[in-house]
């Protein structure tokens, strides 16, 4: 059984509409990422929380919003989508300790902006 | 900040030809994590190896790779390529959070 679920794992969005993707871990772990990856960018790191806080956010974007209402959930909404939001999204978590920074993927969201 | 570098986008090679992959990167930390993962096609990333002990080799399913803090490098080896080997790998750095080198496609042939 998958420990990280992204939902859904394909979809289709018309440019300007907003998409939320979702990610749930079932890992116990308390960090949790955003990561893309694109023709372009092979895996380009986008947001960290830990303890459904906010650590790290490398996305110039503000379309681009973490949401954590679980500890166990960090969705991405997107606005305003654009072509070049185009990618497979991939949500990970990593243990707290004696493990740390061993990312865990999900099976990834795959969105094509038309 | 921190950063890793894959100088091979493509490496091509026979079935039962070595495999070396190269990783170096740069950090300001001592003690740094270093990663690689695979991604075969279609799939996510997933964990290959990792080490943070400097000069000591660390295997899984017939990869090896060893840290050399004193030349920045984490290489990626394996004696002999399977078909089954045909991926992306990723060399990674842990830190406050995990970079990603740009990766290198492995394309295995008969």
């Amino acid at each position: 059984d998958p420990k990280i679920i992204q939902k859904p794992k394909y979809l289709v969005a018309v440019t300007g509409s907003e998409k939320i993707l979702i990610c749930e871990q079932y890992l116990g772990h308390n960090a949790m990422y955003w990561y893309r990856q694109s023709a372009k960018k092979p895996l380009e790191f986008m947001f960290s929380y830990s303890y459904q806080k906010l650590m790290d956010n490398q996305t110039a974007s503000s379309r681009f919003q973490p949401q954590s209402s679980k500890k166990n959930h960090l969705d991405l909404q997107i606005t305003a989508l654009k072509p070049d939001d185009s990618a497979t999204y991939f949500c990970a978590s990593s243990p707290p300790t004696g493990e740390q920074n061993t990312l865990y993927f999900g099976a990834g969201t795959r969105l094509s902006v038309l | 900040g921190d950063s890793v570098t894959q100088t091979e986008g493509l490496v091509t090679l026979t079935e039962g030809l070595p495999v070396m992959l190269n990783c170096t990167y740069q950090t300001i930390y001592s003690n740094p994590f270093l990663f690689w993962y695979v991604q075969h096609l279609n799939e996510s990333p997933r964990l290959l190896l990792k080490s943070f002990t400097d000069n000591k080799r660390t295997e899984h399913q017939g990869f090896h790779a060893t840290l050399h803090k004193s030349s920045s490098s984490f290489h990626l080896q394996k004696s002999s390529a399977q078909l089954s080997d045909s991926a992306l790998y990723y060399c990674a750095l842990g830190g406050y959070k995990v970079v990603f080198g740009s990766g290198t496609r492995l394309l295995v042939s008969p």
